[in-house]
């Protein structure tokens, strides 16, 4: 069975800072992997995905991740957050011919000014 | 283009009754996903249909159901509330190649439906 593990709750970085957000997955085929954000109040976006073209693979708003299969991760970054960046962020893994996402429980991005 | 839309936004049930959300997905997209995001559970997949008939199913009890009709638009329904089904409903759509890993597979969330049982 797909699943991701966030490694971290809740972040918090000032404004300006880079932002790193970990993830981890177990899957037993080569996995379809995205990173979603959700707002406050607001349904769910999604900043990017990783299917198999590319290891590094950017986003949008500035964000970016790189597929590590060696070490099973697929780690969310920024080089500068912004306020408007603070928002809870999904790890995702898709099981493989099908449209069920699992998702990971989330991190919260706090961005102090 | 319109994104999907989730009607209502919020509703409040008590113990016992049922209810039904409706999601409409964006204008061609046939394939309808929803999933339900609690505190403690997270976001967790509940059922998806693709041209009226449903593929996949979570791990969810047979009080909860969906169907899709003929324009793609779908709804769930939860029989018999209880307080744990107190969630924030979403709904995805996607373009119908879901064997594909292209663009197609995106899936574009809706704002959710906040149910609250009381």
């Amino acid at each position: 069975a797909q699943s991701v593990t966030q490694l971290d709750s809740h972040v918090s970085v000032s404004e300006g800072t880079p932002v790193l957000l970990r993830c981890n997955y177990s899957s037993s085929y080569s996995p379809s992997l995205f990173w979603y954000v959700q707002h406050p109040n607001k349904g769910l976006q999604l900043l990017l995905k990783y299917t198999s073209a590319a290891t590094l693979v950017k986003g949008i708003n500035g964000f970016e991740a790189e597929f590590k299969k060696s070490e099973t991760s697929f780690h969310l970054t920024k080089p500068s957050a912004h306020m408007s960046d603070a928002a809870e962020y999904f790890c995702v893994v898709r099981e493989p011919g099908a449209q069920k996402l699992v998702f990971g429980q989330g991190t919260r991005l706090t961005i102090n000014p | 283009k319109a994104g999907v839309t989730q009607t209502p936004r919020y509703l409040i049930k008590t113990r016992g009754q049922q209810v039904t959300l409706s999601c409409s997905p964006i204008s061609g997209h046939r394939s309808v996903s929803w999933y339900q995001q609690t505190p403690g559970q997270g976001l967790q997949f509940l059922f998806e249909y693709f041209s009226e008939t449903q593929r996949n199913k979570g791990n969810f009890p047979g009080r909860f159901s969906g169907r899709q009709f003929s324009n793609s638009r779908s709804e769930m329904n939860v029989s018999t509330l209880e307080l744990g089904d107190s969630a924030l409903y979403l709904c995805a759509s996607s373009f119908p190649d879901q064997f594909s890993d292209g663009p197609y597979n995106e899936q574009f969330f809706g704002p959710g439906t906040r149910l609250t049982v009381l």
